[in-house]
């Protein structure tokens, strides 16, 4: 059966110092791969998401950026965190078009 | 272009009484739709989905919602709510149009009152 493993499950960075959110999924070839924030009481934003490695595709001007090194590895980074990086990101994936998507347990990043 | 509205931002029922929360959606194709339950600082579970097969889906954990596309809607329902039903629920539509994503609704918070 298929699993994504999301980590780390939270994360205090200071602001100005760098991120590296990791994603694997297993039991799948090919998936789709998304990152999303949720912000405290909202609903989700969709960040990045990817059909293939080395595909990434950008839905929000941030200060974030994602890259796929490998097939079921999505990988969220930064250079230097915002305050306002603060939140709840979620790693989810989905096979084809018109499907569902299936989400790791998120990582809650504050930033201080 | 496609669009998903909750329109309870909270509901609260009493343990034992009915779930009703509501969603409509805005497509100019045959949607695929899903709802979505999270409970506090985890992540997202698929409840169930409809992709245009019987109208009537039946979801985990005793749910159900009914694609009625005169109406535009897919409300979910529960007959009776537990008190482990507290969280918050997305309605999600497909986008046929865009590149492999889903639009999502602002979320409903279900209250269980005991």
């Amino acid at each position: 059966s298929q699993t994504i493993h999301q980590w780390p499950a939270t994360l205090v960075q200071p602001v100005g110092s760098p991120l590296s959110l990791e994603c694997t999924v297993e039991g799948t070839s090919n998936p789709n791969l998304y990152w999303y924030r949720q912000a405290a009481g909202r609903g989700l934003q969709l960040l990045f998401y990817s059909v293939g490695i080395g595909q990434i595709s950008s839905e929000v001007p941030q200060n974030l950026s994602a890259s796929r090194p490998q097939d079921r590895q999505f990988i969220l980074s930064s250079k230097k965190l915002l305050l306002s990086d603060s939140g709840f990101y979620l790693c989810a994936w989905s096979v084809g078009k018109n499907t569902e998507a299936f989400f790791g347990q998120g990582t809650r990043l504050t930033v201080v | 272009a496609q669009s998903v509205t909750q329109l309870d931002s909270h509901v609260s029922v009493s343990e034992g009484t009915p779930v009703l929360l509501r969603c409509n959606y805005s497509s100019s194709y045959s949607p695929s739709l899903f709802w979505y339950v999270q409970h506090p600082n985890k992540g997202l579970q698929l409840l169930l989905k409809y992709t245009s097969a019987a109208t009537l889906v039946k979801g985990i954990n005793g749910f159900e919602a009914e694609f009625k596309k005169s109406e535009t809607s897919f409300h979910l329902t529960k007959p009776s709510a537990h008190m482990s039903d507290a969280a918050e629920y997305f309605c999600v539509v497909s986008d046929l149009v865009g590149n492999y994503q889903l639009i999502w609704g602002a979320g409903t918070k279900l209250i269980i009152k005991p």
